[in-house]
């Protein structure tokens, strides 16, 4: 079955990293993509950027560029998510998503990140 | 960056109505325009990808429809289960991204 499952909620100080992890149950992993999406409370879908799971080749949002890092270990099918400087508007839930070359067919449960000062 | 805007920003239907719902975006985006639904505390779900064509599971009373750069979700019958916060998304380039949504509420 076709699955993403995503690393648990995470509190952070303002000006500090955090990382979010995402699994591929599928044995496919290497054949896809992967994005990363946020949702700020009450809010719309924000897109961060996306992953080739095989090279490892990124795309950042212009918005993300310098601030975010995504990663992937074809060993354990996992995709990882590293937002640097976090700041107060940074606190959303963020959710990963495979990625079909131009849609998002499948998504993580979400990873609810909250920063405070 | 492609910014592509939703209408209406609410929508207010009885179950069994017809709805229409709008996406307009700044520039042309080819075939590249997607539609996710999202229910209040899960993930957006994928219902339409490539302006028509449902995702796997769909019901056959959601459908897509529209070109360069101005596109339809329409529900033909609402059934309770479909009153949710409807996403358009685009893709053009190496860039994504997505409408503010469309509430679709019971009347």
């Amino acid at each position: 079955q076709n699955q993403l499952v995503q690393s648990g909620a995470e509190v952070k100080q303002t000006g500090a990293s955090v990382k979010v992890s995402c699994r591929a149950s599928n044995n496919s992993f290497r054949s896809f993509g992967f994005s990363w999406v946020r949702q700020a409370p009450g809010q719309g879908l924000e897109w961060l950027g996306w992953i080739t799971a095989f090279s490892g080749d990124t795309t950042y949002s212009p918005k993300f560029q310098g601030r975010v890092t995504m990663t992937t270990e074809t060993s354990t099918s996992t995709v990882y998510m590293d937002l640097r400087n976090l700041r107060s508007d940074d606190t959303a839930v963020y959710f990963c998503a495979r990625d079909r070359g131009h849609y998002f067919d499948i998504w993580g449960q979400g990873t609810l990140v909250t920063v405070s000062s | 960056e492609i910014v592509l805007t939703q209408s209406p920003p609410t929508l207010s239907l009885s179950p069994g109505e017809r709805a229409t719902l709008s996406c307009r975006a700044s520039q042309s985006v080819s075939t590249y325009l997607a539609w996710y639904q999202q229910k209040p505390g899960q993930a957006p779900r994928l219902l339409i990808y490539d302006v028509s064509n449902r995702a796997t599971s769909i019901p056959a009373r959601f459908s897509g429809s529209g070109s360069g750069t101005d596109f339809t979700l329409t529900i033909s019958s609402l059934e309770p289960e479909d009153f949710a916060i409807y996403y358009c998304q685009q893709r053009s380039g190496w860039l994504y991204s997505f409408g503010r949504g469309t509430r679709l509420e019971i009347k």
